[in-house]
Parts: C-alpha cells; sequence; structure tokens
C-alpha cells in the first residue's frame, strides 16, 4: 500500500493522559497536513509541514498540541493532557510540490475518545 | 470564520435520480475547488475538482458547475447509485499559498435503491 497511513487508528484515553499520532505519508510527497474531524463537520486545518518545516499553525492548536516531521519523512502530532474536547478523528495528508494541482492525499485517521 | 458554507446538511436521493450539493464561499482569493467524498472510517479522497476560469467540469456522472460572480459552486451526481452513498464535502484553496483546505461542513448523501 503506498497510500498515507496513520497509527494508531482508534485511541482511548483518560482525561489529562498524553497521546501521540504517527503518519507516514506517501514517499514523494513533501508536503504534509494535519486536520481535525468532529462528528458531523468538515476538516478542519491544524498544521502544516513543507519538508521537516513547520510553516503554519491554527489557532486551533493549543500549546497541549505539538507536531513533529523529523527529517521530512514521517510525522507525530502529540497532544499532552488532554481534554474531553479533544475527541476527534485527526487526519493526515500528503501532497507534491507546489505547482501541482493542489490535491491533498488523506490517510484514514486516528480516532481519539477521552474519557 | 466560516469561509465555505455548505447545504444541504443532508440529502435523500432515489436511485437513478440528481444529487444536487451546493456551497459558497467568501474568499476571492481562493482559485481551485475540489470536492471529496468520504465514505464511514476512510478519509476524504478527491472525486472531482475545478478552477474559476471555467464554468463547468465533468467527469462521468459528477458535475461541478461553477459561477465566480456569485461565489458559488456546485456538485451534480446524475443517475445516482447506492453506492454514491457517502459524506461530501466541498472544499477551497489559493494555488501557489500552503495549499491548505477549507473545507465545508459536509453533505450526507444516502441514495436508495
Amino acid at each position: 500500500d503506498t497510500g498515507v497511513s496513520q497509527d494508531p487508528r482508534h485511541k482511548i484515553t483518560k482525561r489529562g493522559q498524553n497521546v501521540t499520532f504517527r503518519c507516514d505519508p506517501i514517499s514523494e510527497h513533501n508536503r504534509l497536513y494535519w486536520y481535525r474531524q468532529t462528528l458531523g463537520q468538515g476538516p478542519e486545518f491544524l498544521t502544516y509541514f513543507q519538508n521537516e518545516a513547520q510553516l503554519e499553525k491554527s489557532r486551533l492548536l493549543s500549546d497541549r498540541f505539538s507536531a513533529e516531521r523529523p527529517k521530512g519523512s514521517f510525522s507525530t502530532l502529540e497532544i499532552q493532557r488532554t481534554e474531553q474536547g479533544d475527541s476527534a478523528m485527526y487526519l493526515c495528508a500528503s501532497s507534491q510540490r507546489l505547482g501541482s494541482a493542489g490535491e491533498l492525499f488523506f490517510g484514514e485517521g486516528s480516532r481519539l475518545t477521552v474519557l | 470564520q466560516q469561509q465555505v458554507k455548505q447545504s444541504p446538511q443532508s440529502l435523500i436521493v432515489q436511485k437513478g435520480g440528481i444529487s444536487i450539493i451546493n456551497c459558497a464561499y467568501e474568499n476571492t482569493a481562493f482559485d481551485y475547488f475540489p470536492w471529496y467524498q468520504q465514505f464511514p472510517g476512510k478519509g476524504p479522497a478527491l472525486l472531482i475538482a475545478i478552477r474559476p476560469d471555467v464554468s463547468e467540469k465533468k467527469e462521468g456522472r459528477f458535475t461541478i458547475s461553477f459561477n465566480k460572480s456569485a461565489k458559488q459552486f456546485s456538485l451534480h451526481i446524475m443517475d445516482s447509485q447506492p453506492g454514491d452513498s457517502a459524506t461530501y464535502f466541498c472544499a477551497a484553496l489559493r494555488i501557489g499559498g500552503y495549499n491548505k483546505l477549507i473545507f465545508g461542513a459536509g453533505t450526507r448523501l444516502a441514495v436508495h435503491p
């Protein structure tokens, strides 16, 4: 499978615990995005990486959230001191270089449930 | 700030009918308008996209109509099939920036046999 892969697919945690999600983008894609999707809503942009550089962060990304993309390959999204409001599907997407049609390829998501 | 507004929230269509989903955008800097399709448990996948220099684009049973002056665009699914039952998202972005997609809230389509 050469698509975007995310792990774990589902995480249940207690409030106050830390969680980390991993995303492996399509290998030749240098752009990587994290989105959050809550029930009945469209995906909301969280953050964007071009290679290893984090170039944009949404105001939705509070200081409890941190994302990294070491060496411009896989990416991790960590949520510290989780709150019930963090329960959502966290989607990762990747795309090709600037000048492409703008298509984002999404993974199947990591669903977070905070009890 | 909701930059892309989508309607209806849900839609029921009989097999063979036409499904129509509408979107409106606010930012005139947007220059790429895709539609994504999402099945339960899956991530969104690109269905069809249009740029504002054309008024219509057709791919198989799927057509996007674009009205630049009204800042509106719509998805038409002809001869709707039960396999089309999914959630559809319109989106917009400005090419040349970070290709950051701004999504609508989604339309849950159910096609009844």
